[in-house]
């Protein structure tokens, strides 16, 4: 069951350029979370958002949730050639006993 | 330092052979949870273990098995009636169902 969706699927940009990475989800959550994946290696943490927070920073990231439009957003500023990597989203349903459901991804290419 | 191993890196399964993914965390987590990753997709979720000596399926245990004898280990068994195993399997372990995961850095699984 596929409760994430990014969009875009892919985006290229520069150096120094902002990504905007967006996620859209099915069911009421209790948080959301946004992971990044370098090519062939395991995802790493990058922040989580609780339910009742419309926003949240990690030094150049910056996450929204829009839980009235079931949706979140996770903006990257001065982006740079190692921000490329795959970025998802994962929500955890909002049900006891579940894990995590994990999207597609979008697949950032930035370009020095 | 604290983390979680999987091994091998790369395996290879010939036809009517099971073949198991190892999966050690030193974390101190309660919960462990097994992805299979294929091309341009996400995680899609095989098992999932909130605590020792139970686990649950996910979406897609139909040829798989696991067993949680130990909080530290999770291994995975790819079994025979797995007819398209190669695929690239995550291993992942956190605190709760609501925590961020931490993951290994995977096994690349094909067929000979």
């Amino acid at each position: 069951s596929q409760q994430g969706e990014e969009d875009p699927q892919a985006l290229s940009i520069q150096e120094g350029e902002n990504a905007t990475m967006n996620c859209s989800y099915k069911t009421s959550i209790n948080n959301l979370q946004w992971y990044r994946q370098n090519s062939g290696r395991g995802l790493v943490h990058l922040i989580l958002i609780r339910s009742n927070e419309r926003e949240k920073h990690s030094g150049r990231l910056r996450v929204t949730l829009d839980t009235s439009k079931k949706s979140s957003s996770l903006l990257i500023t001065a982006s740079r050639a190692a921000d490329t990597a795959s970025y998802f989203c994962a929500t955890d349903g909002n049900q006891a006993g579940t894990a995590l459901i994990f999207g597609k991804g979008t697949t950032l290419s930035v370009s020095s | 330092d604290g983390g979680i191993t999987q091994s091998p890196k790369y395996l290879f399964r010939k036809e009517g052979q099971n073949v198991t993914l190892s999966c050690e965390q030193n974390l101190n987590h309660d919960a462990m949870y097994w992805y299979r990753q294929d091309p341009g997709q996400g995680l899609r979720l095989i098992y999932y273990s909130q605590i020792v000596n139970d686990f649950q399926k996910g979406d897609i245990a139909e040829g798989y098995s696991v067993s949680r004898e130990k909080k530290e280990s999770f291994p995975l068994t790819v079994t025979s009636a797995q007819k398209n195993p190669t695929a690239f399997y995550l291993c992942a372990s956190s605190h709760d169902r609501n925590q961020p995961q931490h993951f290994g850095d995977g096994t690349r699984l094909s067929i000979l």
